[in-house]
């Protein structure tokens, strides 16, 4: 069975940067991996819900980020470590939330999701 | 961005009831619209993709409807562990997530 691990995350103050990383092990039942997949990060905000976050696809090829986040998070993955990355600069108190990673299948629907990393930025 | 929104925010139901939550989309979205669950300190879960469609493994109590803007969650027998936060979804570019409802115990 696949699984996601996210961690990193921490209390950082406004201004500074994190970088989250999202380890995978095992496979689906249909014997896909990591490196099968589109992978994508979904914040929770207390009090705003889910937020999409960025998504890249399996071979690097494609990457979108939220336009609100104004160029300040960056995903990247390494299919050979089974790790997927968000790097988060400039944070603000707003960006303060729980990160999930999670697949990707048929078009931003999302089938497992990581167990989440907490973050919180404040002065 | 499309912008989803959810009603209602809370309801309190008993076990064995019939339960609607509606999603209204600010412009249409084909049916490019899934559900979610999420459990206290749990990822969420999918449940229904294409607004109707039941992801492989979730109980047929569950069902979705609807097209363009508005769709529906029905549980059409609420069991103790159903109560939980729904988010609807549409997955077109950016995707978004609606405001959840969250299903309590009456």
């Amino acid at each position: 069975e696949m699984q996601l691990l996210e961690s990193g995350g921490g209390l950082v103050k406004p201004g500074e940067s994190l970088r989250l990383s999202c380890l995978a092990s095992g496979s689906t039942i249909s014997g896909l991996t990591f490196s099968s997949y589109t992978m994508t990060w979904v914040r929770q905000i207390p009090g705003k819900g889910l937020e999409w976050v960025s998504s890249i696809s399996s071979s690097n090829n494609y990457i979108y980020h939220a336009d609100s986040l104004k160029g300040r998070f960056t995903i990247s993955r390494d299919n050979a470590k089974n790790l997927l990355y968000l790097q988060m600069d400039s944070l603000r108190v707003e960006d303060s939330g729980l990160y999930y990673c999670a697949t990707e299948v048929s078009g931003r629907l999302y089938t497992l999701w990581g167990q989440g990393t907490p973050v919180t930025v404040s002065s | 961005d499309i912008q989803l929104t959810q009603s209602p925010s809370f309801l309190s139901a008993s076990v064995g009831d019939r339960v609607t939550i509606t999603c209204r989309a600010s412009q249409g979205v084909n049916t490019f619209l899934a559900w979610y669950q999420q459990k206290p300190l749990r990822a969420p879960k999918l449940l229904i993709y294409s607004a109707s469609i039941l992801q492989s493994g979730v109980p047929s109590r569950f069902s979705g409807s609807g097209s363009g803007t508005e769709f529906s969650l029905t549980i059409s027998s609420l069991q103790p562990e159903d109560f939980a936060t729904y988010y609807c979804q549409q997955n077109g570019f950016p995707p978004t997530f609606g405001g959840g409802t969250t299903v309590e115990i009456k």
